[in-house]
């Protein structure tokens, strides 16, 4: 069992570029998570979906954040542009279904400069 | 606005004594309460939980402790390990809404050999 599977690891970009976090969940799960982790907000939910559909982007911060799940393997988030206060360790989570126990992968941290 | 706090970012505890973590909620509609743990550059994984049914639910070395009416919950480990030196995040969730967990900001825990 592979896990929760998320890439790249580590990111550095400039101030205005786009930065794609990509998450493979686990076989057969049903619900995908995002969420941030910064030290002031603790691990905020950005958005999460349930069969491939976005049931909650509450989270998300602003329109330069999107999240896509084409498929129930493989869901993208993307920053467009990114800006220095994005710097944060960006996390994705899989459950068999909303409320169950979520499995997180290792996350993605992202640095903008 | 914080709907789930932990108020002690950090707690240093010696070997084979309590480790007791806290953390408070404000929203009265969360019946599912979870602590997740943290290794650094890894993922969350799942701890332990429990149902706004009870007040106290036991696994191992880890108990949590539930008071639903002052919206308080802890998580005692005992005896601490230098192993359960982590990050330990509380969370909540509404089981009757979109079931979504919200996160505290975490404790950080450092068990001394």
């Amino acid at each position: 069992d592979a896990g929760v599977i998320q890439s790249p690891r580590h990111e550095v970009t400039e101030m205005g570029q786009e930065v794609t976090l990509r998450c493979k969940p686990i076989s057969g799960h049903n619900s995908l998570f995002w969420y941030r982790q910064t030290m002031m907000r603790g691990l905020e939910l950005l958005i999460y979906f349930n069969n491939n559909v976005p049931i909650d982007d509450s989270g998300m911060p602003e329109d330069r954040f999107s999240a896509k799940m084409p498929n129930a393997s493989f869901s993208t988030l993307k920053i467009q542009p990114s800006e220095p206060r994005d710097s944060a360790v960006y996390f994705c989570a899989s459950s068999f279904y909303p409320g169950d126990e979520q499995f997180f992968g290792p996350g993605t941290r992202l640095t903008v400069l | 606005d914080q709907q789930v706090k932990q108020n002690s970012p950090s707690l240093s505890v010696q070997e084979g004594r309590i480790s007791i973590l806290n953390c408070d909620y404000t929203n009265s509609m969360f019946d599912y309460f979870l602590w997740y743990k943290k290794y650094p550059a890894e993922g969350p994984t799942f701890l332990i939980s429990i149902s706004s049914i009870k007040d106290k639910n036991e696994d191992g070395r880890f108990t949590v402790f539930l008071n639903k009416s002052a919206k308080h919950l802890s998580l005692h480990i005992v005896p601490s390990q230098p192993g359960d030196s982590a990050v330990y995040f509380c969370a909540a969730s509404d089981a009757s809404g979109t079931y979504k967990y919200i996160f505290g900001t975490g404790t950080r825990l450092k068990v001394l050999a």
